[in-house]
């Protein structure tokens, strides 16, 4: 089966600028997540969907970033305008239900450098 | 909050040995789900191993066994006769059994397999 897809798999921008990531998730999963990861931390979640609905961004700083899914498959992270420390990678994940323990299913990311 | 802490930032073993990788984690929850993933150069995510807490058999996978103590709050990842692809960031996660809840992450512990 196809896994996760993302794109661009590197981004490098100035700051100030805005960017925008793209994801499309396993078909058929309803959950879909994304992740910041900085240099030498593991992942932090940014926002998680149910379908097309908000589960939690609590961690989303929702003064420069925004997501959306519309019809409940591809997603779409923005940052604009974006700063010095949001250069990280970014991972979308999805999975089938967000209950029940299953496992996540991750794309390759996408690197973003913020000069 | 979970939260949840890889102790050891990093680690090396020689090819064909044993390693051991430490996590802990701390929740108020009686019922979740912890997992070991593997992150090489590549940046893709892969599942190592998966672990329900209501399950007093610790979970193995071919090389890959976990040493589970709930009481503890410990789930620790060994790695059996090391190979040179095992060599990768590795990420403790911990995931609530409810519907809506995200995987929280540790911070990863780099693994270096010595030839």
């Amino acid at each position: 089966e196809a896994g996760v897809a993302q794109s661009p798999r590197y981004k490098i921008i100035e700051k100030r600028q805005s960017v925008a990531f793209w994801c499309n998730p396993i078909s058929g999963h309803a959950t879909l997540y994304w992740y910041q990861q900085i240099l030498g931390q593991g992942p932090k979640l940014l926002i998680q969907f149910q379908n097309n609905g908000v589960v939690d961004d609590s961690q989303l700083p929702k003064d420069r970033f925004s997501a959306e899914r519309l019809k409940g498959v591809d997603s779409t992270l923005k940052i604009q305008p974006a700063k010095l420390e949001d250069s990280a990678v970014y991972l979308c994940a999805s999975n089938l239900r967000a209950q029940s323990g299953e496992k996540l299913f991750f794309g390759s990311g996408t690197q973003l450098s913020v000069l | 909050a979970q939260t949840v802490t890889q102790s050891q930032p990093e680690m090396s073993v020689q090819e064909a040995e044993t390693v051991t990788l430490s996590c802990t984690y701390d929740t108020s929850e009686s019922n979740y789900y912890l997992f070991w993933y593997k992150q090489p150069p590549s940046r893709q995510m892969i599942l190592v191993i998966r672990q329900e807490a209501y399950k007093q058999q610790n979970a193995t996978e071919n090389r890959f066994s976990v040493n589970f103590q709930k009481a503890a709050k410990s789930f620790s990842l060994k790695i059996s006769d090391s190979q040179l692809g095992d060599t990768a960031m590795y990420f403790c996660a911990f995931m609530k059994h409810s519907a809506g809840n995200q995987f929280y992450f540790g911070t990863g512990t780099s693994l270096t397999v010595i030839p």
